[in-house]
């Protein structure tokens, strides 16, 4: 069973432009959202995490929408560069930090 | 370097072999995990200890036992591979068990032949 649903799969756009990846979760009970990035034949590296008391945080280029009535959350990348091409994981938890991933999305950034 | 290590990076062998996979973290973390990720990039958590405590075993054959000799080690050991064990593996420590900021080591490729 899917707990954290991912999307899309892939997405593809020019240099500059704010790609969207879209997560949606099940279980209300999760408290701790983060996006991790991985590059090809790396692990994967903590981008950005949110808890569900805030509705945006930002760090740099990048930025999570929490939406926590509709249980959804978001990541932008503003400004997107070639070296952000990799793909992006949202993942989510509750309590004793057993993380729960999305399926994944390939980012494509062409300059 | 601070930082999640792992070895090997690069593990080949035959279906029905016994293998290891070693991870140290020298973060000063207390936690430590085992994570799957499948052929289509999918991760999936495995086991978790906490300064050498098992909490978190997922369900996993019984054919994975991990074992961790102290907060920094955490070493996975496979018996009898099969097929469906190819994928990497990767460990992630995080400063305590409650604190889910999740830092992972560069991975492990499993190929069982």
């Amino acid at each position: 069973q899917q707990q954290v649903k991912q999307s899309p799969q892939s997405l593809i756009v020019q240099k500059g432009g704010i790609p969207i990846i879209n997560c949606a979760y099940e279980n209300t009970a999760f408290d701790y959202f983060p996006w991790y990035q991985q590059f090809p034949g790396k692990g994967p590296a903590l981008l950005i995490a949110i808890r569900p008391d805030v509705s945006e945080k930002k760090e740099g280029r990048f930025t999570i929408s929490f939406n926590k009535s509709a249980k959804q959350f978001s990541l932008h990348i503003m400004d997107s560069q070639p070296g952000d091409s990799a793909t992006y994981f949202c993942a989510a938890s509750k309590g004793i930090g057993k993380l729960i991933f999305g399926t994944g999305t390939r980012l494509q950034v062409f300059p | 370097d601070t930082a999640v290590s792992q070895t090997p990076k690069y593990l080949v062998t035959q279906m029905g072999n016994d293998k290891s996979i070693k991870c140290e973290q020298n973060l000063g973390h207390d936690t430590m995990y085992w994570y799957k990720q499948d052929s289509k990039k999918f991760l999936k958590i495995m086991f978790s200890y906490n300064n050498k405590e098992l909490i978190i075993n997922e369900t996993v054959p019984n054919r994975f036992s991990p074992k961790s000799p102290d907060k920094a080690h955490l070493n996975l050991h496979i018996n009898s591979l099969e097929l469906g064990d190819s994928a990497v593996y990767f460990c992630a420590s995080s400063p305590w068990v409650q604190q889910n900021e999740q830092f992972f080591g560069p991975g492990t490729r499993l190929t069982v032949l």
